[in-house]
């Protein structure tokens, strides 16, 4: 089945401690992209990626990292997480990051949770 | 970052009746799109709208893309149970994929 798998689902933690959430896919797609989710906010963007090892900041980059060593992955990094990275993420993919191309399809989300 | 303003911010109505929401931009776009996330998923492309003018329809949802390029409007009749969600609009240019404030629908039988 053609998906975006994201990990984990739920994860609480503590202020300062590293993290990563991962993101997969199955479909060969070039595009992959990171949101959050905020109450009245919508979905923002924080990082993407056009193809291998070639990563942008989106809207709201600010405490994260994301890395793209393969197609399928693109790893979202929380090198010292804080209360404010509390928020609903989604991993996203598409064929291509052009024009006409970008319908995206989103992983289930990562619900994270910083004390 | 910029973001599409979205209204209503949330909808309670009862099953059977018609929805209308819209979603409005300062910024032209030249693609229009319109995603519902249902809950504990991540959202799904409803329609998408290319060109101004342009009223497309999938199922019960109907969405038009505005003369303006500077917003988008859906519709949804005879509303059911499962339409309960999520809804974002998203305006396009190039590369760039800006999201809505989205619109919350519950709907009680």
């Amino acid at each position: 089945e053609a998906q975006v798998t994201q990990n984990p689902r739920y994860l609480i933690t503590v202020t300062g401690k590293k993290l990563t959430v991962t993101c997969s896919q199955n479909m060969n797609h070039e595009y992959m992209s990171w949101y959050r989710q905020d109450p009245g906010l919508g979905l923002r963007q924080i990082y993407y990626s056009m193809n291998v090892e070639v990563t942008d900041k989106g809207d709201v980059p600010e405490g994260y990292k994301v890395s793209r060593k393969e197609k399928r992955n693109f790893p979202l990094i929380l090198e010292s997480p804080s209360p404010n990275q509390t928020s609903l993420y989604f991993c996203a993919s598409s064929v291509a990051g052009g024009s006409g191309a970008n319908v995206l399809t989103f992983g289930a989300g990562s619900r994270l949770t910083v004390l | 970052g910029q973001q599409l303003n979205q209204s209503p911010q949330s909808m309670f109505i009862q099953e059977g009746e018609d929805v209308s929401m819209n979603c409005t931009s300062s910024s032209i776009f030249n693609t229009w799109l319109w995603y519902k996330q249902e809950p504990g998923e991540g959202p799904v492309l409803l329609i998408a709208l290319y060109k101004a003018g342009e009223l497309t329809s999938n199922g019960r949802l109907t969405a038009q893309f505005g003369i303006t390029r500077k917003d988008s409007f859906l519709n949804i009749s005879a509303s059911i149970p499962s339409d309960v969600g999520i809804y974002f609009c998203a305006g396009q240019n190039t590369d760039k994929l800006i999201f809505g404030t989205g619109t919350r629908l519950q709907v009680f039988p």
